[in-house]
């Protein structure tokens, strides 16, 4: 298997620019995770989708912030319009369902907002 | 008062020396995870354990539930294990999303 996939790995772009993240997760893993990490707050919880179903999303910062998962391979977030806070690495996991479970990790996007 | 808390943050070591990196935990949980970043930022699942005790390798991690605390041993360290070491705790009654320590940077140095 390929791992949880990424893209793109670089991102950047101009304040009050749309940029959209992408993740295919780990086949047959039904669980999938936004994380952001900054240097100030280290990893934290954006989102998380169980069976393409959103089931947590507090961690979103604000309506900036949005994610989707139309099927069981895909899933974005989207930050409109981005701002230079928004300025971090973004890491996508996937797991099997269920709190037991090992979280298998992207490469991660590293997002530069000028 | 952040809900998991990692010792130390920082930590250089000479190769050889045996390491202890400790993470306490103030929520009721379900499982804990050590994860491991390299230095180019990937993210690596080390253990995932909610009691006793595992091994892998070098490596060991012990938990003790009721005093809500964790350490990861490296025995007989390497350059190689230069990197963030990342406890991390699932609550109990989520569904898998995880809190997270702010990691310790540990450098080898041969």
């Amino acid at each position: 298997d390929a791992g949880v996939i990424q893209s793109p790995r670089h991102e950047v772009t101009e304040m009050g620019q749309e940029v959209t993240l992408r993740c295919k997760p780990i086949s047959g893993h039904n669980s999938l995770f936004w994380y952001r990490q900054t240097m100030m707050r280290g990893l934290e919880l954006l989102i998380y989708f169980n069976n393409n179903v959103p089931i947590d999303d507090s961690g979103m910062p604000e309506d900036r912030f949005s994610a989707k998962m139309p099927n069981a391979s895909f899933s974005t977030l989207k930050i409109q319009p981005s701002e230079p806070r928004d300025s971090a690495v973004y890491f996508c996991a996937s797991s099997l369902q269920g709190a037991y479970m090992e979280q298998y990790f992207g490469p991660g996007t590293r997002l530069t907002v000028t | 008062k952040n809900e998991v808390e990692q010792s130390p943050q920082n930590l250089t070591a000479q190769e050889g020396e045996f390491i202890t990196i400790n993470c306490s935990y103030s929520v009721g949980i379900s499982a804990l995870h050590w994860l491991q970043q390299h230095p180019g930022g990937g993210i690596v699942s080390l253990f995932m354990l909610s009691s006793g005790k595992k091994k892998h390798g070098r490596l060991i991690a012990t938990i003790n539930i009721q005093e809500k605390h964790s350490s990861l041993h490296i025995t007989a360290s390497h350059p190689r294990d230069s990197a963030v070491y990342i406890c991390a705790v699932t609550v109990r009654g989520s569904q898998g999303n995880l809190i997270f320590g702010k990691g310790t940077k540990l450098s080898v140095k041969p």
